[in-house]
């Protein structure tokens, strides 16, 4: 069964720290991932993406992430972070190829920004 | 480019009551999905309709959960009779040809 897992259920860091959050998934056969993240009072957006090649992705604010296929692994990285990245950030995995797109997501990280 | 619409956002209900969601997906996108997200944990997809047919509604509680998208754009979601443990937010999502989703404000529902 497909399964996305976040290591971090609630990270505090202060600005300017750099930021890595966790993410491992199971999946058979090929596999999209990606990042959302939910401001407060906002609803899900879409941080970044990743479909094929390049494996490490760069997303809106200065995120990244990369994809690991050995380690099945989906880590997002900040070097920098700032208060207004305070969020809840969840990774997601759907099959690739032809699928609809369905997503399975991970519970979820809570990301806490100090000034 | 408007987004997703969904309403209401909030509903409060007694156990057994009926409750529906309503949700206007971004023009043009096929793909419409209802996830159910209790507090402390990710979405879980509930439905997935491609046009007015359904795709995906294996996790979706057949006994008291029916979802439809007769016109093949805007979709609603019932639950009859609601529990306690329904109390989550109810988030509708929809994806044109690119394999992203587009996620809704979603409908945060209490069952008292």
């Amino acid at each position: 069964a497909q399964s996305v897992s976040q290591h971090n259920h609630h990270v505090i860091l202060s600005e300017a720290a750099s930021l890595e959050l966790g993410c491992n998934y199971s999946y058979g056969g090929t596999v999209n991932l990606f990042w959302y993240v939910q401001y407060p009072g906002q609803h899900l957006q879409l941080l970044l993406k990743y479909f094929s090649g390049d494996p490490l992705v760069k997303g809106i604010k200065g995120f990244e992430a990369e994809f690991i296929k050995s380690k099945f692994s989906f880590n997002l990285r900040k070097p920098s972070v700032q208060w207004s990245d305070t969020a809840e950030y969840f990774c997601a995995a759907g099959a690739g190829g032809t699928s609809y797109g369905k997503l399975t997501f991970g519970q979820g990280t809570i990301l806490t920004v100090h000034p | 480019e408007a987004g997703v619409a969904q309403s209401p956002r909030y509903k409060i209900i007694e156990k057994r009551q009926s409750v529906a969601f309503w949700c206007n997906p971004i023009s043009g996108h096929a793909t419409l999905y209802w996830y159910q997200q209790i507090l402390g944990q990710g979405p879980k997809l509930l439905i997935q309709f491609q046009n007015n047919g359904v795709v995906d509604d294996s996790q979706l509680p057949k006994d008291r959960f029916s979802a439809e998208r007769l016109k093949g754009v805007d979709s609603t979601l019932k639950i009859q009779p609601a529990k306690l443990e329904d109390s989550a937010v109810y988030l509708c999502a929809s994806r044109g040809s690119a394999d992203t989703q587009y996620f809704g404000p979603g409908t945060r529902l209490t069952v008292l």
